[in-house]
């Protein structure tokens, strides 16, 4: 196991209605990103979030939205669902420690499905 | 944009042969590579990461290759174990550090 958690496991929801993931992040780790990973597809990065700024953000629409809080667990918030926002999301935390090279530590993720 | 592509989406071995995945990249060379596993419904666990200046990297019975010539990465596992079965990604920096651009996997089944 890796020290990174999500919760929930997995969630249904209704087109329309807003959804609110957690994730905390490995002891030691400041930095974490969220992927999006849609079945047969590589996870998809939606932003990175370091000391609780948000540092890059990938091709997703501003309804999806994100925190990081002083003990740097995060949250990932997406407004409005739609069918397509059905997907594995998962959290990956990171150690930023100035080397140009760190692996991505990821949660077992949530599996989201919206109906 | 920066690409990864990982050309066979399933491959099937018998057990102890080498398996052998490759991973294509786009533009310029990455400052590295990574190498993560993932199992159904789990999130991905980290393999190997070889830098671009590093031909080739070993762990027990994983061997990487980075050639930036071909712009390629090869993902080799030898005497495979049906244990070994899962869909191994190949990812690349965007930029520095963080964060990844995935390709979309290569599903590796070994039979018994």
């Amino acid at each position: 196991e890796t020290g990174v958690t999500q919760s929930p496991t997995h969630l249904i929801k209704t087109r329309g209605q807003q959804v609110t993931l957690r994730c905390s992040s490995q002891s030691g780790h400041n930095t974490v990103s969220w992927y999006q990973q849609a079945l047969g597809q590589g996870p998809q990065f939606i932003f990175q979030y370091y000391r609780e700024e948000e540092n890059g953000r990938g091709n997703f629409p501003p309804r999806f939205s994100g925190l990081q809080f002083p003990n740097y667990s995060s949250e990932l918030n997406v407004n409005a669902l739609e069918l397509d926002d059905s997907a594995l999301y998962l959290c990956a935390s990171s150690p930023k420690t100035g080397r140009s090279n760190t692996e991505a530590f990821f949660g077992q993720g949530t599996r989201l499905t919206v109906v | 944009s920066q690409k990864i592509e990982q050309n066979s989406e399933a491959l099937n071995i018998q057990e102890g042969k080498t398996a052998t995945l490759t991973c294509n990249y786009t533009n310029y060379s990455p400052a590295y590579l990574q190498w993560y596993r993932q199992d159904p419904g789990r999130g991905p666990v980290f393999l190997l990461l070889i830098r671009e200046n590093e031909k080739e990297k070993r762990k027990e019975r994983l061997k990487v290759t980075f050639d930036t010539t071909l712009k390629q990465s090869l993902f080799h596992i030898t005497a495979s174990q049906p244990a070994d079965s899962a869909t191994y990604l190949c990812a690349r920096p965007v930029s520095g550090n963080t964060p990844l651009v995935f390709g979309k996997g290569t599903r590796l089944s070994v039979i018994a």
